[in-house]
């Protein structure tokens, strides 16, 4: 079964609208969370990692100012799109992982795509 | 910056043929390579993956290859069937191993027709 949730899995709103994504671990404890954006047809991009405890390491070209993260425990993190426009639409996916217990690779979430109208 | 290349971007074969996806990656630090499958709608689901102590790893259908010398890395699936078809990811570590960020390729489109 999944180990990672991402919640919710399809989100529509307004041009100007916040809207939050979650990324749970299920059954293991993630000091690590990875968040990616993919557009259609295109490829993962990493927009930035998230260390719980402390602030998020964002990708070049990715503002964070935009794109708020929070990871504020070792089983949740959360990507909030802020003031967001229909360019904001995207698929947006998370990984979990435990920094250093390299026999446990990252697993995925299922996606969340965000359609702004 | 770090790169992956993915090849090719679309791959027809017929069930019971096997199917090859190549990629290359920059970052001399990666260690660890992972495939994943994604199927429409879904997050990428790993399905075979290689550290770079190992040469070739196999599992039933599937093998990944590794020269680290060349900074290559294959995906095999032998006897493909109809729900091997799928979009299919390669990825390399960035500056270390299965933890680390990951740098995607560009992506598969499998097509195994009956």
């Amino acid at each position: 079964g999944a180990v990672v949730s991402q919640h919710p899995s399809w989100v529509i709103c307004k041009s100007g609208t916040s809207v939050k994504i979650e990324c749970r671990s299920l059954d293991f404890q993630a000091t690590t969370m990875f968040w990616y954006r993919q557009f259609p047809k295109q490829s993962l991009m990493l927009m930035a990692t998230s260390n719980e405890g402390s602030k998020a390491t964002y990708e070049q070209g990715v503002e964070k100012d935009k794109f708020l993260i929070n990871h504020a425990s070792l089983t949740l993190s959360t990507l909030t799109v802020t003031s967001a426009h229909p360019e904001d639409s995207s698929f947006y996916i998370c990984s979990a992982a435990v920094r250093g217990i390299e026999r446990k690779p990252q697993h995925f979430g299922d996606g969340t795509r965000l359609s702004i109208l | 910056g770090e790169n992956v290349e993915q090849h090719p971007s679309t791959l027809s074969v017929q069930e019971g043929d096997s199917a090859v996806i190549k990629c290359t990656y920059s970052d001399s630090a990666s260690n660890y390579f992972p495939w994943y499958k994604q199927e429409l709608g879904k997050g990428p689901q790993l399905i075979i993956d290689i550290r770079s102590n190992v040469g070739e790893k196999k599992d039933q259908r599937i093998a990944v290859t590794l020269n680290k010398t060349a900074k290559h890395f294959s995906l095999h699936i032998t006897e493909t069937q109809p729900e091997d078809s799928a979009v299919y990811f390669c990825a390399a570590s960035i500056g270390g191993g299965a933890t680390n960020k990951l740098i995607f390729g560009t992506g598969t489109l499998l097509a195994v027709q009956p």
